[in-house]
């Protein structure tokens, strides 16, 4: 069956724009989480959505951040007057269930010059 | 607060050695581990989970993991190991978030490397 899917595979903007990450999950799975990956580290918690709620955004490292799931499917990470450091890859996964382990998308490398 | 510690950022080993990966968590609550394969840009592949019941748990490619509470260990181990094995290795925790959700926490990762 159909993955995690992300949308672009790679994204390159320049600083001060804002860039807009999709992800679409897997048919049926309520939880939907946004993990940042930065080059040589493991993936780093950013919020998470239980269907259309976001229940928890304490990894968002600032304002500029913002994450949407507003039909419970689809859901998007959007980024406001991007910075260098913004340079990450961005890995969206999803989950049935609190206790089934999440299933990643191939993610977004983006490189803000 | 959690963490997960993978003491070794890179291991090389020859094709058809046994390997092992080290993986220790910190935790005041109980967890759930996880072993995560990432090959060059892709995402993150599950390789196994321990979630409760026996500490042995293992993958259909040979690959297992012990859970070692006293330890707070989740070594990675395979008794020979295959060129295809050559990736980036996560291990995880993950606990309950208000609401239900299971936030995982990441190590470092290693870099398996399988040599001819």
């Amino acid at each position: 069956g159909a993955g995690v899917s992300q949308s672009p595979r790679y994204k390159v903007a320049k600083r001060g724009q804002d860039v807009a990450l999709r992800c679409d999950p897997i048919s049926g799975h309520v939880s939907l989480f946004w993990y940042q990956q930065a080059l040589g580290q493991g993936p780093e918690f950013l919020t998470y959505f239980q269907n259309e709620a976001q229940l928890d955004k304490s990894g968002l490292p600032s304002d500029r951040f913002f994450a949407e799931r507003p039909e419970g499917s689809v859901s998007t990470l959007k980024i406001q007057r991007t910075q260098q450091e913004d340079s990450a890859v961005y890995l969206c996964a999803s989950s049935s269930d609190r206790s089934e382990p999440q299933h990643f998308g191939d993610g977004t490398r983006l490189s803000i010059l | 607060a959690q963490s997960v510690t993978q003491l070794d950022s890179q291991v090389p080993v020859f094709e058809e050695a046994p390997v092992e990966l080290r993986c220790n968590y910190s935790s005041s609550v109980s967890v759930y581990l996880f072993w995560y394969v990432q090959y060059p840009n892709q995402g993150l592949q599950l390789l196994l989970k321990y979630l409760s019941g026996s500490t042995l748990v293992e993958s259909i490619n040979g690959f297992e993991a012990e859970f070692n509470k006293s330890q707070t260990s989740f070594h990675l181990r395979k008794p020979s190991v295959h060129i295809s094995d050559t990736a980036e290795y996560f291990c995880a925790v993950s606990y309950i978030l208000t609401g239900g959700g299971n936030k995982l926490t990441f190590g470092t990762g290693t870099q398996l490397k399988v040599e001819l």
